[in-house]
C-alpha cells in the first residue's frame, strides 16, 4: 500500500539556522509529491510540488525540496529559518488525479 | 478571489445526533475533496468528487458517513448517529482537477460529546 513517512515528529531549531525535514514515500511509480504547511488555526497551504523534470523544486517562503528517486525521498529544506516558520509541515503523495496521502506531520519549533 | 469556505467553523453535537458539514469550493474548480484530521489518525482522505459524481469514496470510514455535491459546486458531508471517535477537523479542498494543486479550506472542528 502507498504510504508516506515523516520520521521526525518534532524538530526544534534556532532562528537563522538551516532546516531539513525528511519525507520518504512508498509507491510503485513516481508519484506527485507535495509539501504543505499548517499554522495554528489555519488551513493547509501548499509550499511546493514535484511532478516531473528538475528534481530540485523551489517553493514559497524560501523553501526548496529535492526529489531523490533512489532513496524514495522528498526532503524539505530552508537555509535560514525565521520565527514565523514555526508550524506543522506535511509531506503528501498524490495518486493520479485524486486523493492525497499525507505523512503524519513534523511540528517545527523555532527558538529566538 | 475567494478561497474554499467551510461552515460551520465549529460544531459541538451530542453522541447519536446527525450533523451536516458544508463546503463551498473555489468557483470553477471541478474537483472537490474531503479529508479528516484527527490526533490519532493524522490527515485522512475521505472522498473525492469530479463534478457531481464521486469516483473515489474509499476513505469513508463507515456507512454512517455520506457526501453529496450538487450543481458541481457546494458539497455536504453528512455524519449520521455521531460517535465520539468522529471528533476531528474536517477539511475540504478543491482543484481544477488533474494534477492541479488542491486548495484547502479552514476546516470544521467537530466535537461529539
Amino acid at each position: 500500500a502507498q504510504s508516506v513517512t515523516q520520521p521526525d515528529i518534532h524538530i526544534t531549531v534556532s532562528e537563522g539556522a538551516s532546516l531539513e525535514l525528511r519525507c520518504n514515500y512508498s509507491y510503485g511509480a513516481t508519484p506527485y509529491l507535495f509539501w504543505y504547511v499548517q499554522s495554528p488555526g489555519q488551513g493547509l497551504q501548499l509550499l511546493l510540488k514535484y511532478f516531473s523534470g528538475d528534481t530540485l523544486v523551489q517553493g514559497i517562503k524560501g523553501f526548496e525540496a529535492e526529489f531523490k528517486r533512489s532513496q524514495s525521498s522528498f526532503n524539505l529544506r530552508k537555509p535560514s529559518v525565521h520565527w514565523s516558520d514555526a508550524a506543522e509541515y506535511f509531506c503528501a503523495v498524490g495518486l493520479n488525479t485524486d486523493k492525497l496521502i499525507f505523512g503524519t506531520g513534523t511540528r517545527l519549533q523555532v527558538f529566538p | 478571489g475567494a478561497g474554499v469556505s467551510q461552515s460551520p467553523s465549529n460544531k459541538v453535537t451530542e453522541k447519536g445526533k446527525d450533523v451536516e458539514l458544508r463546503c463551498d469550493p473555489i468557483s470553477g474548480h471541478t474537483a472537490l475533496y474531503w479529508y479528516r484530521q484527527s490526533l490519532g489518525q493524522g490527515l485522512e482522505f475521505l472522498i473525492y468528487f469530479q463534478g457531481n459524481s464521486a469516483p473515489d469514496k474509499s476513505g469513508l470510514p463507515s456507512d454512517r458517513f455520506s457526501a453529496e455535491r450538487t450543481g458541481g459546486s457546494v458539497s455536504t458531508l453528512t455524519i449520521q448517529r455521531t460517535q465520539q471517535e468522529d471528533s476531528a477537523v474536517y477539511l475540504c479542498a478543491s482543484s481544477l482537477g488533474g494534477s492541479d494543486e488542491q486548495y484547502f479550506g479552514p476546516g470544521t472542528r467537530l466535537t461529539v460529546t
